[in-house]
C-alpha cells in the first residue's frame, strides 16, 4: 500500500529564514510525487511535481529514492508563503493520488 | 472557464438526513474525485471515476455513494448523514494522459472550492 507522511503539522519560521517541509513516502513502484498548496480562502492547487524538476515561487523539491523523501525547500521564506502544504503520491495506474496529512507553514514578519 | 465548481458551499444537516453534493467541471477531464478533508488527516479519497458511467471506491467510501452519468458531473450522496461525516468535501478533476510507452501518467488534479458540511 502507498503511504505519505508529513511529520510536521505546523512549521513556523521568520521571514527570510530557510524553510524545509518534510515528506516521506512508501511505495513499491516508481513514484510520482507532487506538492499541492492551499492559501487562505483559495482552492487547493498544484505547486510542483518531481518530474518537472522546476522551481515554483522559489520552492524546489528533490526526489530522494534512497531515503524515500520528497522534501520541499525554499532558501528565504516570504510572508505570502504562509499556507497549508500537502505532499501527494501518484499510483501506477496514473489515476489516483494519496495525500499526506499536510503541514501548515506560518511565516512571521 | 470556471474549472471545477462545487455546490453547495455550506450545508448543515441533521443526523439521518440525506443530501447530494454536486461537482461540475468544464475542462473535459476524464477523471473526477471526491475527497474529505479533516484536521491532521489531510485529504482522503472517498470515491473516484475514470470516465462517464464508471465509479470506484477510494480509501473511505462507507456511507457515501456517487454517480457519473455525465462526463462533466460527479455527484456525491449521503443517504443517512452521521456526525462523523462532518467535514470539508473537495471535488477534483484530472486529464487522462498516456505516455509514449503506453503508461498512464499522473496529471495535476484541479480542485473545487470545497463544501463545508456539518451534521448535528
Amino acid at each position: 500500500a502507498q503511504r505519505v507522511t508529513q511529520p510536521e503539522k505546523l512549521l513556523s519560521v521568520f521571514k527570510g529564514a530557510p524553510v524545509e517541509l518534510k515528506c516521506n513516502y512508501s511505495y513499491s513502484g516508481s513514484p510520482e510525487l507532487f506538492w499541492y498548496v492551499q492559501y487562505s480562502r483559495q482552492r487547493l492547487q498544484l505547486l510542483l511535481r518531481h518530474i518537472s524538476r522546476e522551481s515554483i515561487k522559489g520552492f524546489t523539491a528533490d526526489l530522494n529514492k534512497g531515503e524515500t523523501s520528497f522534501h520541499l525547500k525554499k532558501p528565504f521564506a516570504q510572508e505570502e508563503d504562509s499556507a497549508m502544504y500537502y505532499c501527494a503520491l501518484g499510483n501506477n495506474a496514473g489515476n489516483m493520488l494519496t495525500f499526506g496529512g499536510g503541514t501548515r507553514l506560518m511565516v512571521k514578519p | 472557464n470556471a474549472g471545477v465548481t462545487q455546490t453547495p458551499k455550506f450545508r448543515v444537516l441533521k443526523t439521518g438526513q440525506s443530501m447530494t453534493l454536486l461537482c461540475a467541471q468544464d475542462m473535459n477531464h476524464e477523471y473526477m474525485y471526491w475527497y474529505r478533508q479533516d484536521p491532521g488527516m489531510g485529504l482522503r479519497l472517498i470515491h473516484y471515476s475514470v470516465g462517464e458511467g464508471t465509479t470506484a471506491k477510494g480509501e473511505v467510501p462507507d456511507g457515501y455513494n456517487v454517480s457519473r452519468l455525465k462526463k462533466q458531473n460527479f455527484l456525491l450522496g449521503l443517504e443517512s448523514a452521521a456526525p462523523s461525516q462532518t467535514s470539508v468535501y473537495f471535488c477534483a478533476s484530472a486529464q487522462l494522459k498516456v505516455a509514449g510507452t503506453g503508461a498512464r501518467r499522473d496529471q495535476p488534479q484541479h480542485f473545487g472550492d470545497g463544501t463545508r458540511l456539518s451534521i448535528l
